[in-house]
């Protein structure tokens, strides 16, 4: 079964840290990983991985998409209060995406 | 564009009763998505459609969950009898295909609360 494993659970952090969040999977048919930032209404777009685009940047975060070992990461460097969310991770096969469990992060001042 | 938008955004009814949650796509978007999120099995992909027919609705619960596309730019996610366990809050997305795209904006969601 296909499956998303994200680490860690929750996170709790000072404003100006740099965080790492963690993504695995197991997939049979990958086309693309994506990540998801949910506040406290709906999840929207950061990035999309795939292929032929392992690498992407937007001001202080970024993430990289390791293929060979499954994993992707995201980083969040010089963290501020509004960075204080749910991130969740995807895996795209055909048309559907595959939440993983999510990684609470909260940003203390 | 606006965006994906969903009716009504909060619900509260009791036990037994029929509820209906509204969708509206983006405009051009091909596929529709139905999801639930709860704090214990985070969020899951209920049923999806293309071009307004249902694709896939292996993660719909039970019986008591349909779901209805009858045009490009409306869909019902409805539960009857509802039950306290549908507790949750549901989300509806939509994506456009384009070769290896999945990428799906989300509607602001509407949270259940069933009594």
């Amino acid at each position: 079964e296909d499956k998303v494993v994200q680490s860690p659970l929750s996170l709790v952090v000072h404003e100006g840290d740099t965080v790492t969040l963690n993504c695995s999977y197991e997939v049979t048919n990958f086309r693309s990983l994506l990540w998801y930032k949910q506040e406290k209404k709906a999840p929207t777009f950061l990035f999309m991985l795939t292929s032929s685009g392992i690498e992407k940047k937007s001001g202080r975060l970024s993430s990289i998409l390791d293929k060979k070992e499954l994993f992707s990461i995201l980083n969040i460097t010089a963290t501020q209060t509004g960075d204080s969310a749910i991130y969740l991770c995807a895996y795209g096969s055909g048309s559907r995406l595959t939440f993983g469990e999510g990684t609470q992060l909260t940003v203390n001042p | 564009d606006a965006g994906v938008i969903q009716s009504p955004r909060h619900e509260v009814t009791e036990m037994g009763q029929e509820v209906t949650l509204r969708c509206k796509p983006i405009s051009g978007h091909d596929y529709l998505f139905w999801y639930r999120q709860t704090m214990m099995r985070g969020l899951e992909l209920l049923i999806y459609f293309n071009n307004n027919v249902p694709i896939d609705d292996s993660g719909m619960p039970e019986d008591r969950f349909s779901a209805k596309m009858p045009n490009a730019s409306f869909s019902t996610l409805k539960i009857q009898p509802s039950e306290p366990r549908d507790s949750a809050v549901y989300f509806c997305a939509s994506s456009m295909t384009s070769g290896v795209q999945n990428i799906q904006y989300f509607g602001a969601g509407t949270r259940l609360s069933v009594l």
